[in-house]
């Protein structure tokens, strides 16, 4: 089945840095990823979705500046937190295939 | 937009009986209802899933049921194991085509625990 390739899976990094989150689709093209935020014991929130060769469209109340989407390659979607903040500690997913294949997942920790 | 309800929140059964799990949707346009696993640090794995144009769907010990008059569709896990013990997501879409293009609305989610 589709596979789906997250890394880093885990990752700190001190506040105001940057933080690069990586989802390759390693057995199958993705024109369309999705990426999603979810915090502790809740659901997954839809961030943005990440279209190939072109924009990427963010949901109502993410900021496109912080939350940088690259879809460079039909295989390979990037989120970059810029400028991070405790508060964008988080767990971080991808998804993309017909099935909605997800990624393991990245766990930031901003300090 | 889509909104999906799901109950219960928490789950706790002994091990070798049934557990189900319920959501309801709010569009009733929407056509693709998927199931996800989620185990502790780990990203959700689709378990089953089914369209509009089924009422069930069985695959071994799961199977959902689609009550579209009623916009609910349910999960269940007969001789539920220990490893069966996760967050489990009900999902719901408005646009599956069967290609990857389409938005899952998820509900909150149910924490099962299978108790030995």
């Amino acid at each position: 089945g589709a596979v789906v390739s997250q890394h880093p899976s885990r990752v700190i990094c001190k506040s105001g840095t940057s933080v690069k989150i990586e989802c390759r689709s390693l057995d199958f093209q993705a024109t369309t990823m999705f990426w999603y935020r979810q915090f502790p014991k809740q659901s997954l929130m839809l961030m943005a979705t990440s279209n190939e060769g072109s924009k990427a469209t963010y949901e109502q109340g993410v900021e496109k500046d912080k939350f940088l989407i690259n879809h460079a390659s039909l295989t390979l979607s990037t989120l970059t937190v810029t400028s991070a903040h405790p508060e964008d500690s988080s767990f971080y997913i991808c998804s993309g295939g017909t099935e909605h294949t997800f990624g393991s997942g990245t766990r930031l920790t901003v300090v | 937009g889509e909104n999906v309800e799901q109950h219960p929140s928490t789950l706790s059964v002994q091990e070798g009986d049934s557990a189900v799990i319920k959501c309801t949707y709010s569009d009733s346009a929407s056509n693709y209802f998927p199931w996800y696993k989620q185990e502790l640090g780990k990203g959700p794995q689709l378990i089953i899933d089914i369209r509009s144009n089924v009422g069930e769907k069985k695959d071994q010990r799961i199977a959902v049921t689609l009550n579209k008059t009623a916009k609910h569709f349910s999960l269940h896990i007969t001789e539920t194991q220990p490893e069966d013990s996760a967050v489990y997501f009900c999902a719901a879409s408005d646009s599956y085509s069967g290609a990857g293009s389409y938005q899952l609305t998820f509900g909150k989610g149910t924490k099962l625990s299978v108790i030995p």
